[in-house]
């Protein structure tokens, strides 16, 4: 069974700075996607961005990009700039890309980021 | 407005006494899961339906049900509900085959 690790449950970072969150995974799979959750306050999860394992390129968006190492199945989260509303639990996520694995999502534990003024 | 609704999205019960929450989407997705959040372990899913009548089990379906009689609706039903069911539940939707769930807002259970 797939498992996802975030061994950091609560980081801080300064507004305007950067903060990078790590993410873990364990599969024998090749082919799968990795995603990032943010949940604010209001509880909503909010996908953030997504990789699929075949793309060598790491996604982007906007100020979150992603580093992807497939050969050490890591997948940490970058946040440029940060801003106060960036402030959530963020959530790393793996689904596989077919078979039962792909009617799921199997969650880390969370990351708590603060963002202080 | 795309999106999937929960109800209630507050509940406070007691032990054994039968409960469900609703989940309805307006997307005509045929996926639909269940997912329960606990601090520390992240969400985890209950169940899963890939379509009407099409229901299965996810990683932690003890003490719950469902049914999918409509497209746009799963409920999860509590038949009899215990204090470590207390969690934040999620119900989630996608088409089937795609990556994307869309989640609800959330229903947070206290079982007393």
């Amino acid at each position: 069974a797939q498992t996802v690790t975030q061994s950091q449950p609560e980081m801080s970072v300064q507004e305007a700075e950067t903060v990078t969150l790590s993410c873990t995974y364990d599969t024998s799979e090749s082919d799968y996607y990795l995603f990032w959750y943010k949940q604010p306050p209001s509880r909503q999860m909010i996908l953030v961005i997504r990789q699929e394992a075949y793309k060598q390129q790491n996604a982007t968006e906007n100020r979150f990009s992603v580093n992807f190492q497939k050969a050490a199945k890591s997948f940490s989260l970058k946040i440029s700039d940060s801003q106060l509303g960036d402030a959530a639990m963020y959530f790393c996520a793996y689904r596989s890309a077919r078979g039962q694995g792909a009617q799921k999502l199997v969650f880390g534990q969370g990351t708590r980021l603060t963002i202080n003024p | 407005e795309a999106q999937v609704t929960q109800n209630p999205r507050y509940l406070i019960t007691v032990t054994g006494k039968k409960l469900t929450v609703t989940c309805s989407q307006n997307m005509n997705h045929e996926y639909m899961s269940w997912y329960r959040q606990d601090p520390g372990l992240g969400l985890r899913q209950i169940y899963y339906s890939m379509n009407v009548e099409v229901t299965d089990k996810g990683d932690v379906p003890e003490g719950y049900k469902v049914s999918r009689k409509e497209k746009r609706n799963f409920p999860l039903i509590l038949e009899s509900p215990s204090p470590n069911q207390t969690s934040l539940y999620f119900c989630a939707s996608g088409v089937a085959g795609t990556y994307e769930q869309y989640f609800g807002p959330g229903t947070r259970l206290t079982v007393t």
